[in-house]
């Protein structure tokens, strides 16, 4: 199995740009997620979802929006870029969440610069 | 390099010394917690859990203590090797919600 796995692994865009951060998983998770990781902070919960078709937000959504249209993927989609919005990526699976959280994979993250 | 962490506290020890890291959590709810390591460049890595009902559970070099009364978590690594410097995370889970609630991190370097 490859894991999680997350394209790119870095960007530069300039302010006000749109794109879409990849990730996929072949673990069959239920549970996706994704974070930001900013110097001298842990990482901050920006959406999850617990299944296909099911997403919600975390303690940072603003400026984002995801989807979940298979178990495999779950695309993280900056609207209109912000250098606010520069930061470290990392896309999380696991086989469940909520009241029976398990432990959750990380991808190796995606490294984004916005001027 | 690397820019996760420059302002993490940091923990210093010597190559075989036993290292203890500890984290306070924010919630008495929380009823699942979690270790996480990262090296320079990488995602996350799980280390070792402990749900609520428990207050110790130890795996392969470490060890992680749960006390609930004051809402503290540690973790314990025997015998550190340089192959452990690494920032440290603690993580909580609160009972019936969806989401893991990361720490700021701990940065162990270990010298030989």
């Amino acid at each position: 199995n490859a894991g999680v796995t997350q394209t790119p692994k870095f960007q530069v865009l300039k302010t006000g740009q749109s794109m879409t951060l990849q990730c996929a998983q072949d673990m069959n998770h239920e549970y996706m997620s994704w974070y930001r990781q900013d110097p001298g902070m842990g990482l901050r919960l920006i959406h999850y979802s617990v299944g296909a078709g099911i997403t919600d937000q975390g303690e940072v959504p603003n400026g984002y929006n995801v989807s979940r249209s298979t178990t495999e993927d779950f695309p993280l989609r900056l609207l209109s870029a912000a250098p606010s919005q520069t930061s470290v990526y990392f896309c999380a699976s696991s086989t469940r969440g909520g009241k029976y959280q398990e432990t959750q994979y990380f991808g190796p993250g995606t490294r984004l610069l916005v001027l | 390099g690397e820019s996760v962490g420059l302002h993490l506290p940091t923990l210093s020890v010597q190559e075989g010394d036993n290292s203890i890291i500890n984290c306070a959590y924010s919630n008495s709810a929380s009823d699942y917690f979690i270790w996480y390591k990262q090296e320079s460049g990488k995602g996350p890595q799980f280390i070792i859990d402990i749900r609520s009902n428990m207050d110790k559970r130890q795996g392969q070099r470490v060890t992680v203590l749960l006390n609930k009364t004051v809402k503290h978590l540690s973790l314990q690594i025997a015998a550190t090797q340089p192959g452990d410097s690494a920032v440290y995370f603690c993580a909580e889970n609160m009972a019936g919600y969806n989401k893991l609630i990361f720490g700021a991190g701990t940065r162990l370097a270990v010298h030989p």
